[in-house]
């Protein structure tokens, strides 16, 4: 069965870019996957970052842009701060009503 | 704007069965695919599954076809849940998720957590 591919950890410094990746174990993502990420607080309902690939969410500062780079889809936060410190999942859409999530990253900013 | 309420969470022994509800305001209900998506309390996220706005179809993951079904009421506005053969890895804070357009879910709602108990 195909799953969805996150990195485990990721480290970015303070006021750096970082760009997470969410791929496929077979194949490629691109639009039509609908890929989406979400970031997710202790104590918190998931909080939508961007969705449909590139759509920011209400509220959501541009320092969070999302794109297809190559075969993967990516999350890019530019001029990180420490409150983004926190575990980033992305979903893609697999076919036939079916969705799947990645098994997350998370992120520190130090 | 979008809210979302779920409701309907709780203790259950294994085996048992149990139906959240999320009540929707803020956008036409009607219209939009809705999702059922967990969290296990301090681990990630796991979509559940999800309905269609008009023919009503509907979509589940592997790990609880057959025992989850997933309904809606679009004169309420209101999303449904029913959950049988509970198990205590379905033990997870559940929330309702509303897909804006084509693709996938945008806002949520707070979540109601389910414990199953063995």
């Amino acid at each position: 069965q195909t799953v969805v591919t996150q990195e485990p950890s990721f480290s970015v410094s303070p006021g750096g870019t970082v760009t997470l990746t969410c791929g496929l174990s077979s194949g490629s993502v691109s639009t039509g996957d609908y890929p989406s990420w979400y970031q997710l607080t202790p104590g918190q309902p998931p909080r939508t970052l961007i969705y449909n690939t590139n759509t920011r969410s209400s509220g959501v500062p541009d320092r969070f842009s999302g794109s297809i780079l190559g075969n993967k889809a990516a999350l890019t936060i530019t001029g990180a701060q420490a409150d983004d410190e926190s575990d980033y999942y992305c979903v893609l859409y697999m076919g036939s009503g079916i969705r799947m999530f990645g098994g997350g990253t998370k992120l520190t900013v130090l | 704007e979008v809210q979302l309420l779920e409701s309907g969470g709780g203790l259950v022994q294994s085996g048992g069965s149990l139906r959240l509800s999320c009540a929707a305001s803020g956008f036409i209900f009607s219209r939009c695919v809705m999702s059922w998506v967990r969290q296990v309390p301090g681990k990630g996220l796991e979509w559940v599954s999800a309905i269609n706005p008009s023919d009503g179809g509907t979509f589940y993951a592997d790990s609880v076809r057959g025992r989850f079904t997933m309904s809606r009421d679009n004169s309420k506005s209101t999303l449904y849940l029913q959950m049988t053969s509970l198990r205590a890895e379905d033990t997870a804070i559940y929330y309702c998720a509303q897909h804006p357009t084509t693709g996938n879910f945008d806002s949520w709602g707070q979540g109601t957590l389910v414990l199953v108990s063995s």
